[in-house]
């Protein structure tokens, strides 16, 4: 059971670069979110999504794009990037509320991103 | 709104010393779902435990024990003769019941020297 699949695992941009991390998963969840972590600020909320083709933002979405057209896969799009996206980024999901009210989330092993 | 503080940052203990990992949570709902994961130095984080707000047993497994006190809003962990492999960074979140989405405290670093 792979669970949820985050690639690249590193990534190095220039400022201005594009890219996509990808997420996967294979549980069936309903529920998929990005979260980026920086050193002091724990785990902030990009962006969510409560099925295929919902889409919401969360804590800190400027700078990102998000789709989710499948129920297994969303990916998370760095249109323009900056200095200041260079992080740690998970991709987590978790079961539906109709499901299993406030299942645990399960995390991808994480992207190291670094801009320069 | 949620909140949930977790006031130490870092903490370093000896191995074979008790710890206490300290969680205080903020909610308005009556129903909400408590969680603690585990984030080793090789980077994945995992799950540890959920408890709801309606039942404020405290659970040990292992090595590992939870007090959740619904008077003083607080959930801690408590880690008994710790080890080195215990090193991580340990969060805690809330979910109110109903809503996807869970408020994560800044994470307590927790380092078990040999």
């Amino acid at each position: 059971n792979a669970g949820v699949t985050q690639t690249p695992k590193f990534q190095v941009l220039k400022t201005g670069q594009s890219m996509t991390l990808q997420c996967a998963q294979d549980m069936n969840h309903e529920y998929m979110s990005w979260y980026r972590q920086d050193p002091g600020m724990g785990l902030r909320l990009i962006h969510y999504s409560v099925g295929a083709g919902i889409t919401d933002q969360g804590e800190v979405p400027n700078g990102y794009n998000v789709s989710r057209s499948t129920t297994e896969d969303f990916p998370l799009r760095l249109l323009s990037a900056a200095p200041s996206q260079t992080s740690v980024y998970f991709c987590a999901s978790r079961l539906g509320l109709g499901a299993a009210d406030n299942s645990p989330l399960h995390f991808g092993n994480g992207t190291r991103l670094t801009v320069t | 709104a949620q909140k949930v503080t977790q006031a130490q940052t870092e903490i370093s203990v000896v191995e074979k010393e008790d710890v206490t990992l300290d969680c205080v949570y903020e909610t308005r709902d009556t129903t909400y779902y408590l969680f603690w994961y585990k984030q080793p130095p090789s980077g994945e984080l995992v799950f540890l435990i959920r408890r709801n707000s309606f039942d404020e047993q405290n659970e040990i497994s292992g090595r590992y024990s939870w007090n959740f006190q619904k008077s003083t809003s607080s959930f801690n962990f408590t880690i008994t003769a710790s080890q080195v492999v215990d090193s991580a960074v340990y969060f805690c979140a809330l979910s109110p019941g109903g809503s996807y989405i869970p408020t994560f405290g800044r994470g307590t670093s927790l380092i078990v020297h040999p």
